[in-house]
């Protein structure tokens, strides 16, 4: 069964840092690219950043652009989001998102809640 | 970057009826469109892939249809359990634009 686990989140202040990781198990992680997606409270889905396979094509939405890193380690099946210089608008639960046989998103985590408040 | 738009935001129907939602591209996306239901405090699911493919185990009251910038999702037969909001999703050139959503709620 595949599983999603993310960690990492929690409450920060504005222009700090935090780091989320994603933990994945129950399919090949190395055979699949993945993407953070995060939800404001009683917003819509807002994807952030993409990652292939071997870590070598990253993309990222411009409301991220700069300041946060996607990457991951296949030998941990896992994957990651370095997030820096934090504001007031990224609070929001992020998910992981692993795609499907085409680049929908096939399979979710059960998401992390960033707080991000003096 | 493309932009994705939804219609309505929301709408209200009866136990039986056919709901159309509306997304949009601003520019061709050939059949890279995705649709998600997220019902209230759950994570989202995919419905359809390539525009019109329906993911193995969504009802086939679900349908979608659409190609280039003008996409539809269609339920036929609307349920209690279809009360969410619906997302459609571009996958093209690793970029995955959500569009703004739509909630569906039983009148």
């Amino acid at each position: 069964e595949v599983e999603l686990v993310e960690s990492g989140g929690g409450l920060v202040q504005p222009g700090g840092s935090l780091r989320l990781s994603c933990a994945a198990s129950g399919f090949s992680f190395g055979s699949y690219s993945m993407n953070w997606v995060r939800q404001a409270p009683g917003k819509g889905l807002e994807w952030l950043a993409y990652i292939n396979t071997s870590g070598g094509t990253t993309s990222y939405a411009d409301s991220v652009w700069g300041r946060f890193t996607i990457s991951r380690d296949n030998a941990k099946n896992s994957v990651y989001l370095e997030m820096h210089n934090l504001r007031d608008e990224d609070a929001a639960v992020y998910y992981c998102a692993r795609v499907g046989s085409r680049y929908y998103f096939e399979y979710w985590g059960q998401g992390t809640l960033v707080t991000v408040s003096p | 970057d493309i932009q994705m738009t939804q219609s309505p935001a929301s709408l209200s129907a009866s136990v039986g009826d056919r709901v159309t939602i509306t997304c949009r591209a601003s520019e061709g996306i050939s059949n890279y469109l995705a649709w998600y239901q997220q019902k209230p405090g759950k994570v989202p699911k995919v419905l359809i892939f390539a525009a019109s493919s329906l993911m193995s185990g969504v009802p086939s009251r679900f349908s979608g249809s659409g190609s280039g910038t003008d996409f539809t999702l269609t339920i036929s037969d609307l349920q209690p359990d279809d009360v969410a909001t619906y997302y459609c999703q571009k996958y093209n050139s690793v970029s995955f634009t959500f569009g703004p959503g739509t909630k569906v709620e039983i009148k």
